[in-house]
């Protein structure tokens, strides 16, 4: 299995232009999550997805941001517009029903300048 | 909602010593509290877990001890390596697949 991949591994981009961060979790897995981690706060929870439907998007910052997941092998991150307080590691983690323990993937490191 | 408080934020051991950090969360209704390392340019990775029925768990030089009374649980590194150098999150939650909140994290340092 390759895990979880997320896309790209790294984004630089100006203020006011709009971001996509992907993910595409492990085959099988049911449970997505949307994390954001900075020196400063650590790991926060933005969102996380259940069978694909949004359960908590309340860690989601503000209306700047948006997450989607339309089928069970990929969920997109979107920013618009992208400000330099966004500037982050976004990790997505999978998990499935049964399974303890959330699997990772390698993050997106977005600088916003 | 759940808090979770880890110490040290840094820690820096000799090669062969052990190495202890501590965690304590807030609410009383979570059960499972695992531990990532993540290394550099890195997700986090589980190393090991614990539910809230077992007071302790050992994998290799790797050990969790749980005080639900006391609401704190702690990792054990013992005969520390090299490679042991990453940092380590503790995590809390009501169950395996529902959203973890996570500590500050430890930079453990092991210096040969």
């Amino acid at each position: 299995d390759a895990g979880v991949i997320q896309s790209p591994r790294h984004e630089v981009t100006e203020m006011g232009q709009e971001v996509t961060l992907r993910c595409k979790p492990i085959s099988g897995h049911n449970s997505l999550f949307w994390y954001r981690q900075t020196m400063m706060r650590g790991l926060e929870l933005l969102i996380y997805f259940n069978n694909n439907v949004p359960i908590d998007d309340s860690g989601m910052p503000e209306d700047r941001f948006s997450a989607k997941m339309p089928n069970a092998s990929f969920s997109t991150l979107k920013i618009q517009p992208s400000e330099p307080r966004d500037s982050a590691v976004y990790f997505c983690a999978s998990t499935k029903t049964g399974v303890v323990g959330y699997t990772f993937g390698s993050g997106t490191r977005l600088t916003v300048v | 909602g759940e808090n979770v408080e880890q110490h040290p934020s840094t820690l820096s051991v000799q090669e062969g010593d052990s190495a202890v950090i501590k965690c304590t969360y807030s609410d009383s209704a979570s059960n499972y509290f695992p531990w990532y390392k993540q290394e550099l340019g890195k997700g986090p990775q589980l190393i090991i877990d614990i539910r809230s029925n077992v007071g302790e768990k050992k994998d290799q030089r790797i050990a969790v001890t749980l005080n639900k009374t006391a609401k704190h649980f702690s990792l054990h590194i013992t005969e520390t390596q090299p490679e042991d150098s990453a940092v380590y999150f503790c995590a809390a939650s009501y169950s395996g697949n529902t959203p973890l909140v996570f500590g500050k994290g430890t930079r453990l340092s092991v210096i040969a």
